[in-house]
Parts: C-alpha cells; structure tokens; sequence
C-alpha cells in the first residue's frame, strides 16, 4: 500500500520563481491536509480539504493556493516563492470528514524545499 | 501562551528506562488527544490516542490524561535505542463544523545504549 505520496521529495526555487507540490492518497480518506514544520515551530497548518471540492485556509495560508483535484489528489502551489517559505511540506490525509479523528493522519514523506 | 507546549529536550535515558514525556494544552474545549513519532528525515506517525481521563496502554507505551490540569503525558518503558525520535503532541479541539488540530513542537528523545 503506497499511502500517502508526495513529490517531489526536494527541490530548490529561486525568490519569485513558482512550484506545484503534488499530494496522491490511495486509502479513499475524505479529509486532506498540507503542513509545514519549520524548527521549534511543530506543525503548522497551511490549508485543508476535508471533502472533495471544497478547501480551506489554515494556520498559515498566505502565499500558497490548493486545489483538490479530485478525492485522491491535493496540490499545493506556491505562486511566488519566499525564502520564509524555506521549509519542509507534509501531506496529509485522514478518514474523517471532520478533521483527524481517531484514527489520525496519515502523512506523506515530505517535500524539503529550499528557496534562496 | 502557546496553545500547546511541550519540553524541547533532547531528553536522554538510558536503554531499559522510562521516558517520560509531557505536554499541556491551554483550549479547556480539547477534547482527543494524539502521540505522533517522528524519527530524524522522516514523517510523523500515530502512535497513541486518548480521550478519557485516565491512562490507556499499548505495548510498552502508556498515555496519561488528565483534562482538569490541562496535561497528557507519554510513558515509554524499557526504552530502547529505537525510541530515539521526536515526539510529537497533538491535540483536537472540535469546532462547529470542523475540528481544529494543534501541534506541539515536540520533544527530542535519546535513548542511549
């Protein structure tokens, strides 16, 4: 079972240059989610989708947009990249149309992106 | 106040101890609680969930929650070298529609042999 998959697994950007990082679930989990955890920071809500065709801000929306292409798939793009958006981007999903349940997330394996 | 806190470490025991591992939260509304390990490079994974007072177990872990003090704790026994990792404290508060997830920063463990 792939899970989660994420690519691509590193990239480096330029200021202002753009980037889609690409989100595959296979479990048929309704809720999907993008994070980014920078050091001492945790994790860090960016946006979510808790059902196909709608999303939502997070925590720390600006400078990104999303699109849920369909159940499996959730994208995330940066239009213009910042070197404060130096981090490393997880994908998430779970199977409650609520949020984590109890069953938690399932994250991908993560993207580093450095931006200089 | 961070919404959720948790010691940074690095917390070292020695193999064969307990770790003990801390976080508090400070939303009175929280309602489930989650344990999430993270080892260096890679992604987090579950590990633990609670929601009532009290503890639950599984295997050598053993999750503590007390809702009045705002705290919940992980105990991992016999700690082996492969405990090493960060952990993770994960907290749900449910809102009208969706349920809010709150991270903490987590907690570096060393598990030396």
């Amino acid at each position: 079972n792939a899970g989660v998959t994420q690519t691509p697994k590193f990239q480096v950007l330029k200021t202002g240059q753009s980037m889609t990082l690409q989100c595959a679930q296979d479990m048929n989990h309704n809720s999907m989610y993008w994070y980014r955890q920078d050091p001492g920071m945790g994790l860090r809500l960016i946006y979510y989708s808790a059902s196909e065709g709608t999303t939502d801000k997070g925590e720390v929306p600006n400078g990104y947009n999303v699109s849920r292409l369909n159940k499996r798939e959730f994208s995330l793009r940066l239009e213009s990249a910042a070197p404060s958006q130096t981090s490393v981007y997880f994908c998430a999903s779970s199977a409650s149309s609520r949020g984590q349940g109890e069953n938690g997330y399932t994250f991908g394996s993560g993207t580093r992106l450095t931006v200089v | 106040q961070k919404e959720v806190e948790q010691n940074s470490g690095p917390l070292s025991v020695p193999e064969g101890a307990i770790a003990s591992l801390n976080c508090t939260y400070s939303d009175r509304g929280s309602q489930s609680f989650f344990w999430y390990r993270q080892y260096s490079g890679k992604s987090p994974e579950l590990i633990m969930f609670i929601y009532s007072n009290g503890d639950k177990e599984d295997g050598r872990f053993t999750a503590q929650l007390n809702k009045a003090s705002q705290y919940v704790s992980l105990l991992i026994r016999d700690s082996q070298p492969s405990d090493s990792a960060t952990y993770l404290c994960a907290v749900n508060v449910i809102k009208t529609s969706y349920d809010k997830v709150i991270f903490g920063p987590g907690t570096s463990l060393s598990v030396i042999p």
